[in-house]
């Protein structure tokens, strides 16, 4: 089956700092990736969506210049957590699929916390 | 702005029981449907996938069923078994995908 990877798995960084996380399919070419977010007890909110080659279309009320999302080839997209506060603390899940008839696949999450 | 509820929140069984997960939205032009389970701190697993034209999927001990008109699907899971405890997600596509937020199933040995 389809694989995607997300690093790191989890991460702590002082607040002020700024973090990068990579997701990855491993084994087909993702023309969309999707970035969520995901509190304690609660579901996924899309935070945004990349197509390869193409600027992200961020969710309203998400900052895109907190938020930086790179896709920069066909199996990885970045997001970057910039300046980030204990607020930002949260678990980050990507997905990505080859087409619109096809499911997303779920990388693993990244566990972030800021101190 | 589509809403996608399940229930029950939270099901515990007795292991071997037959169960139903339930899931409803409010905007019934879905592209698809998807069906998820999620282990505590980790990422999702994509369990079945109804595109807005199919009424069913089955996948081993699992079917899921659409119906669109009313807005309803349903994730039948046959046999349980105590690896099958987790949370189970329903999201729906229209433009993106929108999440329930979930049932958490226990199935007791």
């Amino acid at each position: 089956g389809a694989v995607v990877s997300q690093h790191p798995s989890w991460v702590i960084c002082k607040s002020g700092t700024s973090v990068k996380i990579e997701c990855r399919s491993l084994d087909f070419q993702a023309t969309t990736m999707f970035w969520y977010r995901q509190f304690p007890k609660q579901s996924l909110m899309l935070m945004a969506t990349s197509n390869e080659g193409s600027k992200a279309t961020y969710e309203q009320g998400v900052e895109k210049d907190k938020f930086l999302i790179n896709h920069a080839s066909l199996t990885l997209s970045t997001l970057t957590v910039t300046s980030a506060h204990p607020e930002d603390s949260s678990f980050y899940i990507c997905s990505a699929r080859v087409h619109r008839d096809y499911e997303q696949y779920f990388g693993p999450g990244t566990r972030l916390t800021v101190t | 702005k589509q809403e996608v509820t399940q229930i029950p929140a939270a099901l515990s069984v007795p292991e071997g029981e037959n169960l139903v997960l339930n899931c409803s939205f409010t905007d019934s032009a879905i592209y698809n449907l998807q069906w998820f389970r999620q282990d505590p701190g980790k990422g999702l697993t994509s369990l079945l996938l109804i595109q807005s034209s199919q009424r069913e999927q089955t996948s081993g001990r699992l079917n899921a069923s659409l119906d669109k008109s009313s807005g309803r699907s349903t994730l039948y899971i046959a046999a349980s078994q105590p690896g099958d405890s987790a949370t189970y997600l329903c999201a729906v596509e229209v433009l993106k995908l929108t999440f329930g937020k979930g049932t958490l199933l226990t199935v007791n040995p």
